[in-house]
Protein backbone atom coordinates (compact mmCIF):
# COMPACT_ATOMS: atom_id res chain seq x y z
CA UNK A 1 0.00 0.00 0.00
CA UNK A 2 1.10 3.65 -0.28
CA UNK A 3 1.83 6.38 1.96
CA UNK A 4 3.27 9.47 2.28
CA UNK A 5 5.60 11.87 5.00
CA UNK A 6 5.31 15.13 5.68
CA UNK A 7 8.77 15.40 7.93
CA UNK A 8 7.66 18.67 9.21
CA UNK A 9 4.52 19.35 11.09
CA UNK A 10 4.78 23.19 11.43
CA UNK A 11 7.26 25.22 9.51
CA UNK A 12 7.55 28.92 9.97
CA UNK A 13 9.13 31.25 7.81
CA UNK A 14 9.48 35.25 7.29
CA UNK A 15 8.11 36.99 4.86
CA UNK A 16 10.00 36.87 1.51
CA UNK A 17 12.61 34.21 2.95
CA UNK A 18 12.65 31.07 0.74
CA UNK A 19 10.91 27.72 1.65
CA UNK A 20 10.97 24.17 1.10
CA UNK A 21 8.47 21.88 2.57
CA UNK A 22 9.15 17.99 2.21
CA UNK A 23 7.57 15.45 1.31
CA UNK A 24 8.84 11.55 1.47
CA UNK A 25 6.63 8.70 -0.51
CA UNK A 26 5.98 5.32 -0.49
CA UNK A 27 4.77 2.93 -3.70
CA UNK A 28 5.37 0.18 -5.62
CA UNK A 29 5.08 1.52 -9.09
CA UNK A 30 5.47 4.58 -10.78
CA UNK A 31 3.71 7.13 -8.73
CA UNK A 32 1.50 10.30 -8.94
CA UNK A 33 2.22 12.88 -6.95
CA UNK A 34 0.38 15.81 -5.41
CA UNK A 35 0.77 18.83 -3.37
CA UNK A 36 -2.66 20.28 -2.07
CA UNK A 37 -2.94 23.55 -0.02
CA UNK A 38 -5.61 24.48 2.51
CA UNK A 39 -6.18 27.78 3.55
CA UNK A 40 -8.24 28.48 7.16
CA UNK A 41 -11.43 27.15 6.97
CA UNK A 42 -11.48 26.27 3.31
CA UNK A 43 -11.61 23.02 0.86
CA UNK A 44 -8.32 21.77 -0.53
CA UNK A 45 -6.89 23.42 -3.83
CA UNK A 46 -4.43 21.81 -6.05
CA UNK A 47 -0.97 23.25 -6.37
CA UNK A 48 1.04 21.28 -9.05
CA UNK A 49 1.54 17.95 -9.82
CA UNK A 50 3.88 15.41 -11.30
CA UNK A 51 2.74 12.35 -13.65
CA UNK A 52 5.95 11.93 -15.89
CA UNK A 53 8.34 13.67 -17.61
CA UNK A 54 10.33 16.80 -16.44
CA UNK A 55 11.02 15.92 -12.84
CA UNK A 56 10.46 19.75 -11.95
CA UNK A 57 6.92 20.87 -12.07
CA UNK A 58 5.90 24.00 -11.57
CA UNK A 59 2.58 24.89 -10.15
CA UNK A 60 0.36 27.93 -9.10
CA UNK A 61 1.01 30.74 -6.90
CA UNK A 62 4.79 30.47 -7.69
CA UNK A 63 5.51 27.37 -6.42
CA UNK A 64 7.42 24.40 -7.73
CA UNK A 65 8.25 20.79 -6.75
CA UNK A 66 10.86 18.43 -7.80
CA UNK A 67 10.50 14.72 -7.67
CA UNK A 68 13.66 12.68 -6.84
CA UNK A 69 13.03 8.74 -7.51
CA UNK A 70 16.44 7.74 -5.71
CA UNK A 71 14.84 9.49 -2.60
CA UNK A 72 11.42 8.58 -2.74
CA UNK A 73 11.12 12.84 -2.33
CA UNK A 74 8.63 15.17 -4.14
CA UNK A 75 9.31 18.37 -1.94
CA UNK A 76 7.73 21.63 -2.12
CA UNK A 77 9.31 25.12 -2.89
CA UNK A 78 9.00 28.90 -3.13
CA UNK A 79 12.13 31.32 -3.68
CA UNK A 80 9.62 34.13 -1.47
CA UNK A 81 7.05 33.52 0.50
CA UNK A 82 4.01 35.70 1.08
CA UNK A 83 2.03 36.62 4.11
CA UNK A 84 -0.98 34.76 2.45
CA UNK A 85 0.70 31.68 1.67
CA UNK A 86 0.05 30.72 5.30
CA UNK A 87 -1.83 27.35 5.12
CA UNK A 88 -2.13 23.78 5.73
CA UNK A 89 0.44 21.55 3.23
CA UNK A 90 -0.58 18.26 2.14
CA UNK A 91 1.49 15.87 -0.13
CA UNK A 92 -0.34 13.00 -1.48
CA UNK A 93 0.17 10.39 -3.56
CA UNK A 94 -2.19 8.79 -6.36
CA UNK A 95 -2.79 5.38 -7.30
CA UNK A 96 -3.70 3.47 -10.60
CA UNK A 97 -7.45 2.74 -8.81
CA UNK A 98 -7.84 6.16 -8.04
CA UNK A 99 -7.36 6.41 -4.48
CA UNK A 100 -5.27 9.42 -3.63
CA UNK A 101 -3.32 8.93 -0.02
CA UNK A 102 -2.61 12.17 1.43
CA UNK A 103 0.40 13.11 4.21
CA UNK A 104 -0.46 14.53 7.53
CA UNK A 105 0.25 17.69 6.63
CA UNK A 106 2.33 20.77 7.44
CA UNK A 107 1.15 24.25 8.44
CA UNK A 108 3.06 26.83 7.38
CA UNK A 109 3.16 30.15 9.29
CA UNK A 110 4.74 33.17 7.93
CA UNK A 111 6.08 35.52 10.17
CA UNK A 112 5.97 39.29 9.10
CA UNK B 1 -19.70 28.73 -10.75
CA UNK B 2 -19.08 26.12 -7.54
CA UNK B 3 -17.23 23.31 -9.16
CA UNK B 4 -17.96 20.97 -6.46
CA UNK B 5 -20.73 22.28 -3.25
CA UNK B 6 -21.57 20.88 -0.48
CA UNK B 7 -24.67 21.33 1.76
CA UNK B 8 -24.67 22.54 4.94
CA UNK B 9 -21.41 24.13 5.78
CA UNK B 10 -21.83 23.58 9.36
CA UNK B 11 -23.83 21.06 10.92
CA UNK B 12 -24.52 21.19 14.58
CA UNK B 13 -26.56 18.20 15.91
CA UNK B 14 -27.13 15.77 19.37
CA UNK B 15 -26.06 11.99 19.71
CA UNK B 16 -27.87 9.77 18.76
CA UNK B 17 -29.40 11.76 15.54
CA UNK B 18 -29.79 10.51 12.01
CA UNK B 19 -27.79 13.21 9.53
CA UNK B 20 -27.19 13.43 6.05
CA UNK B 21 -24.47 15.65 3.69
CA UNK B 22 -25.26 16.64 -0.10
CA UNK B 23 -22.46 16.80 -2.65
CA UNK B 24 -22.70 17.84 -5.99
CA UNK B 25 -20.18 18.30 -8.98
CA UNK B 26 -20.89 20.22 -11.86
CA UNK B 27 -17.82 19.12 -13.71
CA UNK B 28 -18.38 15.94 -15.42
CA UNK B 29 -16.28 14.14 -13.26
CA UNK B 30 -16.70 10.48 -13.15
CA UNK B 31 -15.48 9.92 -9.59
CA UNK B 32 -16.73 11.22 -6.56
CA UNK B 33 -15.09 10.80 -2.91
CA UNK B 34 -15.86 11.42 0.62
CA UNK B 35 -13.33 12.30 2.96
CA UNK B 36 -12.94 13.19 7.07
CA UNK B 37 -10.77 15.85 8.24
CA UNK B 38 -9.98 15.02 12.03
CA UNK B 39 -8.81 17.68 14.69
CA UNK B 40 -5.68 17.57 13.77
CA UNK B 41 -5.99 17.95 10.07
CA UNK B 42 -5.17 14.19 8.99
CA UNK B 43 -7.35 13.30 5.81
CA UNK B 44 -8.28 10.10 5.08
CA UNK B 45 -10.41 8.72 2.33
CA UNK B 46 -13.69 7.04 3.66
CA UNK B 47 -15.39 6.35 0.31
CA UNK B 48 -15.06 6.57 -3.42
CA UNK B 49 -17.60 6.14 -6.38
CA UNK B 50 -16.64 5.72 -10.04
CA UNK B 51 -20.26 6.09 -12.10
CA UNK B 52 -22.46 5.39 -8.91
CA UNK B 53 -20.63 2.42 -8.48
CA UNK B 54 -18.72 1.96 -5.24
CA UNK B 55 -15.04 1.41 -5.73
CA UNK B 56 -13.46 2.31 -2.43
CA UNK B 57 -14.79 1.86 1.11
CA UNK B 58 -12.48 1.97 3.76
CA UNK B 59 -12.98 1.05 7.37
CA UNK B 60 -15.54 3.12 8.14
CA UNK B 61 -18.28 2.40 10.79
CA UNK B 62 -21.30 0.94 8.49
CA UNK B 63 -23.33 4.03 10.53
CA UNK B 64 -21.91 5.77 7.51
CA UNK B 65 -23.69 5.07 4.43
CA UNK B 66 -22.74 6.85 0.81
CA UNK B 67 -25.40 6.90 -1.73
CA UNK B 68 -24.98 8.27 -5.11
CA UNK B 69 -28.40 8.69 -7.54
CA UNK B 70 -26.22 9.95 -10.02
CA UNK B 71 -22.59 10.25 -11.28
CA UNK B 72 -23.18 14.24 -10.39
CA UNK B 73 -24.05 13.75 -7.09
CA UNK B 74 -22.51 11.97 -3.57
CA UNK B 75 -24.45 11.94 -0.86
CA UNK B 76 -23.51 10.93 2.88
CA UNK B 77 -25.79 9.76 5.41
CA UNK B 78 -24.84 8.82 8.93
CA UNK B 79 -26.63 7.40 11.40
CA UNK B 80 -26.92 7.17 15.24
CA UNK B 81 -24.44 10.10 15.75
CA UNK B 82 -21.76 9.56 18.30
CA UNK B 83 -19.32 12.27 19.51
CA UNK B 84 -15.98 10.87 17.68
CA UNK B 85 -18.24 11.81 14.04
CA UNK B 86 -17.21 15.54 14.82
CA UNK B 87 -15.04 16.94 12.18
CA UNK B 88 -14.67 18.63 9.07
CA UNK B 89 -16.19 15.91 5.88
CA UNK B 90 -14.80 16.84 2.20
CA UNK B 91 -16.42 15.94 -0.53
CA UNK B 92 -14.28 15.83 -3.63
CA UNK B 93 -14.68 14.64 -7.33
CA UNK B 94 -12.41 13.47 -10.51
CA UNK B 95 -12.50 12.92 -13.93
CA UNK B 96 -11.71 9.37 -13.27
CA UNK B 97 -10.17 6.52 -11.14
CA UNK B 98 -7.80 6.07 -14.19
CA UNK B 99 -3.82 6.72 -14.23
CA UNK B 100 -3.83 10.21 -15.00
CA UNK B 101 -7.33 10.66 -12.85
CA UNK B 102 -6.61 11.05 -9.65
CA UNK B 103 -6.40 15.15 -9.78
CA UNK B 104 -9.20 15.55 -7.00
CA UNK B 105 -11.07 18.99 -6.85
CA UNK B 106 -12.71 19.69 -3.31
CA UNK B 107 -15.61 21.29 -2.06
CA UNK B 108 -15.50 23.10 1.00
CA UNK B 109 -16.28 21.08 3.70
CA UNK B 110 -18.99 20.52 5.75
CA UNK B 111 -18.01 21.04 9.65
CA UNK B 112 -19.88 18.23 11.61
CA UNK B 113 -20.50 19.07 15.61
CA UNK B 114 -21.98 16.53 17.32
CA UNK B 115 -22.92 17.22 21.19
Amino acid sequence: AQSVTQPDIHITVSEGASLELRCNYSYGATPYLFWYVQSPGQGLQLLLKYFSGDTLVQGIKGFEAEFKRSQSSFNLRKPSVHWSDAAEYFCAVGTNAGKSTFGDGTTLTVKP
Amino acid sequence: DTAVSQTPKYLVTQMGNDKSIKCEQNLGHDTMYWYKQDSKKFLKIMFSYNNKELIINETVPNRFSPKSPDKAHLNLHINSLELGDSAVYFCASSQGPGISNTEAFFGQGTRLTVV
